[in-house]
């Protein structure tokens, strides 16, 4: 059974980078999409963008511009960077697996609680 | 982007009792559709995929049903742990995009 195990910093300060990691268990990465989607207090969930293991990405276009997911393949991970964070970019980011064809999100990482604050 | 609107945004219901909610997209999205239960401090679970499938291990309680622009997720025989919040999400199209969530209380 397919388990995502996530971690990253949880504090970080306006202007520095997010940089979160989920790591893949009981699979691998081939033949799927990997995907990180967030939720900020008091919101919904928000889908950030995605990456496959050949590291084919699609992203969010309102994250376009600072987000970067990436794949490695050799360790069987994914990851997500966010630059210049603000505190509007505080929330649980959560990594995911892509079911394909119907597409959905069917193996969840545990959440990571990331606050932005000065 | 595509806007998914739920409603109700919250209601209350008692044990054994059963809900329906509604989501509405903002145009056609054939039957790309999905809905998650979500849990304070745990994961989404994904209930249903492409409208009406029940995801593998999921109780046949919950079915969906809907194609287009509206789709319904109904719980029959509503027990303790069913009481959250469920999201509808559109798979149609990237980037995906999820309702804003139904509170389901117990009354």
């Amino acid at each position: 059974q397919v388990q995502l195990q996530q971690w990253g910093a949880g504090l970080l300060k306006p202007s520095e980078t997010l940089s979160l990691t989920c790591s893949v268990s009981g699979g691998s990465l081939g033949s799927y999409y990997w995907t990180w989607i967030r939720q900020s207090p008091g919101k919904g969930l928000q889908w950030i963008g995605e990456v496959n293991y050949s590291g084919n990405s699609n992203y969010s276009p309102s994250l376009r511009s600072r987000a970067t997911i990436s794949v490695d393949t050799s360790n069987n991970q994914f990851s997500l960077k966010l630059r210049a964070v603000t505190a509007a970019d505080t929330a649980v980011y959560y990594c995911a697996r892509v079911q394909r064809f119907p597409d959905a999100f069917d193996v969840w990482g545990q959440g990571t609680m990331v606050t932005v604050s000065s | 982007d595509i806007q998914m609107t739920q409603s109700p945004s919250s209601l209350s219901a008692s044990i054994g009792d059963s809900v329906t909610i509604t989501c509405r997209a903002s145009q056609t999205i054939n039957r790309y559709f999905n809905w998650y239960q979500h849990k304070p401090g745990k994961a989404p679970k994904l209930l249903i995929y492409e409208a009406s499938s029940l995801q593998s291990g999921v109780s046949p309680r919950f079915s969906g049903s809907g194609s287009g622009t509206t789709f319904t997720l109904t719980i029959t025989s509503l027990q303790p742990e069913d009481f959250a919040t469920y999201y509808c999400q559109q798979s149609y199209t990237t980037p995906y995009t999820f309702g804003q969530g139904t509170i389901l209380q117990i009354k």
